[in-house]
């Protein structure tokens, strides 16, 4: 079945404002690992959080995760033009290392 | 330099047709998939191969087949296309030294139109 789902499915925002997107599951994992896909072109890896980690940061990119409530978020701080994609949120189940991606959150950053 | 690379691009095709697409990696990777990427942009996993096993996701058709000549290549076979098939093919590589899931790093993609 289905693991991660982000929240919301679509966003839309003016450049230079915050852009946060949320990832739930249902069972415990291993590690969560969040994508950025641009129309057109495939999927470049973000960050990758593992299951005892709370924080990661990486440029303009800040990953929570909260296990109690499995969930994870993706902040993007001041947003650009540029940063316009699909995000995808995918999971690691324990006990394995294929990854199930959710349907991910359509952001429009407007100039 | 291209990490993961795919051909073609753009696959037009008639059902009923086989047809093939190739991933390379160049990345030393000891895993390859391929994902499906619907028209909804679900992306949805159909087989896994290192050089110890092939898992293979039982909701796919037994029309797809990977075959993979060595660890650099994973190519995806389908035989007898259907227009269900129509998608955007994804191949992608990581170590899995670990077994407990790392960085993918994905192809550009396959666009496959079936008529």
């Amino acid at each position: 079945s289905q693991q991660g789902e982000e929240d919301p499915q679509a966003l839309s925002i003016q450049e230079g404002e915050n852009a946060t997107m949320n990832c739930s599951y249902k069972t415990s994992i291993n590690n969560l690992q969040w994508y950025r896909q641009n129309s057109g072109r495939g999927l470049v890896h973000l960050i990758l959080i593992r299951s005892n980690e709370r924080e990661k940061h990486s440029g303009r990119l800040r990953v929570t995760l909260d296990t109690s409530k499995k969930s994870s978020s993706l902040l993007i701080t001041a947003s650009r033009a540029a940063d316009t994609a699909s995000y995808f949120c995918a999971t690691v189940r324990g006990g394995s290392y294929i990854p199930t991606f959710g349907r991910g959150t359509s952001l429009i950053v407007h100039p | 330099d291209t990490a993961v690379s795919q051909t073609p691009k753009y696959l037009v095709t008639q059902m009923g047709n086989d047809k093939s697409i190739k991933c390379e990696q160049n990345l030393g990777h000891d895993t390859m998939y391929w994902y499906k990427q619907d028209s909804k942009k679900f992306l949805k996993i159909m087989f896994s191969y290192n050089n110890k096993e092939l898992i293979i996701n039982e909701t796919v058709p037994n029309r797809f087949s990977p075959k993979s000549p060595d660890k650099a290549h994973l190519n995806l076979h389908i035989n007898s296309l259907e227009l269900g098939d129509s998608a955007v093919y994804f191949c992608a590589s990581s170590q899995e030294s670990s077994g407990v899931g790392e960085t993918q790093y994905f192809g550009p993609g396959t666009r496959l139109l079936v008529l």
